[in-house]
């Protein structure tokens, strides 16, 4: 059965810092892997995603990678700011449309 | 395209009642899910329909819940009777055509429902 792990689970950080969201998962089959977003009170917005073949996506100021061997995937943020703010979750998708969601991170940029 | 529509937005009911949650997809989607998110759980999957069939339902908790997607526009969670256990806030999301390992399957998420059992 697949689990998906994040760390940390919150992060502090003064705005303009760069930094690393963590993701770990058990079962190297996936389809692919998402990142999302989740403000208080919303719903998840779709991030990035990337396909089992590739390596990292970039979407502005994003990066996501992808290491299917070690089970591993990372959200980089550049120049973080106050806007950031959110909780970041990361899914799995294995076979059919089964998405294994992690906890979440819990990020706060202050200004 | 207004996006995933959810109904009610928070529902707050005695146990033993009976709640519905209602989900309107994405036009054009072909996939619904529906997911229950808790601190203690986080985000999990309770079923999801391809083409108005539902394909998975193993993470339904109990026979208490039930889902039905009568057609392409329109799908409806419900627990009957409802518990405390079952306060929690109840997501629906809908993703195009999903062929493979190398579509593109994004989900986009409903803003949700915040059900409290009391």
């Amino acid at each position: 059965k697949q689990e998906v792990t994040q760390i940390p689970a919150a992060l502090s950080v003064p705005e303009g810092e760069n930094l690393v969201l963590n993701c770990s998962f058990t079962d190297s089959a996936i389809y692919n892997l998402q990142w999302f977003r989740q403000d208080p009170g919303k719903g998840l917005t779709s991030l990035l995603l990337i396909q089992s073949s590739q390596r990292e996506q970039t979407s502005g100021r994003l990066n996501a990678s992808l290491d299917k061997s070690s089970g591993r995937s990372t959200l980089y943020i550049a120049a973080s700011q106050p806007g950031d703010s959110a909780t970041y979750l990361c899914a799995a998708r294995g076979h059919g449309q089964n998405f294994v969601f992690g906890p979440g991170t819990r990020l706060s940029v202050l200004p | 395209d207004a996006g995933v529509i959810q109904s009610p937005r928070h529902e707050v009911t005695e146990m033993g009642q009976e709640v519905t949650l209602r989900c309107k997809p994405i036009s054009g989607h072909d996939y619904l899910f529906w997911y229950r998110q808790t601190m203690m759980r986080g985000l999990e999957l309770l079923i999801y329909f391809n083409n108005n069939v539902p394909i998975d339902d193993s993470g339904m908790p109990e026979d208490r819940f039930s889902a039905k997607m009568p057609n392409a526009s329109f799908s409806t969670l419900k627990i009957q009777p409802s518990e405390p256990r079952d306060s929690a806030v109840y997501f629906c999301a809908s993703t195009p055509l999903a062929g493979g390992p190398t579509s593109t399957d994004t989900q986009y998420f409903g803003p949700g429902t915040r059900l409290t059992v009391l």
